[in-house]
């Protein structure tokens, strides 16, 4: 049971460039997050899952796409990263009935 | 969901009580508190939750007063390893759609 996994660990990009950063659970989760964190401030929601075939946009999802075709995965896409969008990058799950959501170990971005 | 502040950072010694109160003057009456915890280069991690009084794992203590405009996260003899940034949060109980992370606490151990 590896919990929640993250891919890549480390990425740099230059500006311009796109990528998209995978998360897997294996909890049969039924919800789905990706988070931002730049240094020294809190997680901000950049889009959510409630369910396989289903997102929807968080705090701040300018910049980013998602798609959730299987329940186990969700994708974060970026069509044409921006120096704005370095981070650390943090996938997490919750099943249906649960209260706590699961971290990933998290994505580190760079744009040049 | 409501808005929550924390001291930015605190520091302590090994063996000590670390107390790190949570204000949340405009709590719903169905919102809960959750405390995340987050070392280094790791995502956060779940240590409490609780609605009114007290709560207490393997991990913590949750002292919520009566009026729930506030809480205190207590972390019973830390460690150096205890060393790490504590989040506040207030919403409905599983209503993990939303969870809005503050800045936190950054609590810092010392030998």
């Amino acid at each position: 049971n590896a919990g929640v996994t993250q891919t890549p660990k480390f990425r740099v990009l230059k500006t311009g460039q796109s990528m998209t950063l995978l998360c897997a659970q294996d909890m049969n989760h039924e919800y789905m997050y990706w988070y931002r964190q730049d240094p020294g401030m809190g997680l901000r929601l950049i889009h959510y899952s409630v369910g396989e075939g289903t997102t929807a946009k968080g705090e701040v999802p300018d910049g980013y796409n998602v798609s959730r075709l299987k329940k186990q995965n969700f994708l974060l896409g970026l069509e044409s990263a921006a120096p704005s969008q370095t981070s650390v990058y943090f996938c997490a799950s919750r099943g249906s009935q649960g209260d706590t959501q699961y971290f990933g170990p998290g994505t580190r971005l760079t744009v040049l | 969901l409501a808005k929550t502040t924390q001291p930015v950072s605190m520091d302590s010694y090994e063996g000590q009580e670390v107390n790190i109160t949570c204000s949340h003057n405009n709590i719903a009456t169905n919102d809960y508190i959750t405390w995340y915890q987050q070392f280094p280069s790791q995502g956060p991690r779940f240590i409490i939750q609780g609605y009114k009084t007290k709560v207490t794992n393997e991990v913590a203590s949750l002292f919520i007063p009566a009026d729930r405009k506030s809480s205190t996260l207590s972390l019973p003899r830390v460690s150096l390893s205890d060393t790490a940034v504590y989040y506040c949060l207030v919403g409905v109980k599983a209503a993990g759609n939303k969870l809005t992370f503050g800045g936190g606490t950054r609590v810092l151990v010392k030998p």
